[in-house]
């Protein structure tokens, strides 16, 4: 039951250049979208999240944006950079903000540099 | 910044022995969680407690598993008798919120990575 998918397991995008992550979601409950960052041997670290009532949040080089009738959301990085390269995982969670969160198998993102 | 610290960072058991992880989550948080990533796999939700007792589990939190907040600092997850499908990373998280009007962010640890032989 894939509630979050991330379609794309890798990612290869030039230093400088823009890179999108993409996500889909079946769960027309889910309130809140957050976007998590992993290194290798640590735990997930958050990015960047967005309302269902909004379309578009930015924070520095991460926008994330939502579509809800299609129930797609992205994360845009703007440069890119190397230290960027790791795997990012979508994750929802719904209405009251302390449920748990359903997460995406995630993306590996590498910046050629 | 304050973190959520877990140990131990890798353990190896036998099947069928009993294993216990341990996290020490944000001092001031109130909702803990458990999580784990079988290798390749996504990040899957185990089990949340808030108020000493345990608000939702998956259909993976069966009674092999247990949780403990037995001080009122660590947050503990056992395992009674070990499988080789529990081999997985586990992680810690915890947050602050008792529930608002946005998405509370839920702070990790670095994770246990157990190796059942």
């Amino acid at each position: 039951d894939q509630q979050v998918k991330q379609n794309s397991p890798s990612l290869s995008v030039q230093e400088g250049r823009i890179s999108i992550l993409n996500c889909d979601y079946t769960n027309s409950m889910f309130d809140y979208f957050l976007w998590y960052k992993k290194y290798p041997a640590e735990g997930p670290t958050f990015l960047i999240s967005i309302s269902s009532i909004k379309d578009k949040n930015e924070d520095g080089r991460f926008t994330v944006f939502l579509n809800k009738s299609a129930k797609h959301l992205s994360l845009h990085i703007v440069p890119s950079q190397p230290g960027d390269s790791a795997v990012y995982f979508c994750a929802a969670m719904g209405v009251f903000g302390n449920e748990k969160l359903t997460f995406g198998t995630g993306t590996r993102l590498t910046i050629i540099p | 910044e304050p973190e959520v610290t877990q140990t131990p960072s890798h353990q190896v058991t036998q099947m069928g022995q009993e294993v216990i992880l341990r996290c020490v989550p944000i001092s001031n948080h109130l909702y803990f969680y458990w999580y784990r990533q079988i290798l390749g796999q996504k990040v899957e939700f185990l089990v949340s407690f808030y108020n000493n007792e345990i608000s939702e589990k998956s259909e993976i939190f069966d009674d092999q598993f247990s949780v403990e907040r037995p001080d009122g600092s660590n947050f503990t997850l056992k395992i009674r008798s070990t499988k080789l499908e529990d081999s997985a990373m586990y992680f810690c998280a915890s947050t602050t919120s008792e529930g608002s009007s946005g998405a509370n962010v839920l702070t990790f640890g670095a994770g246990s990575r157990l190796t059942v032989l």
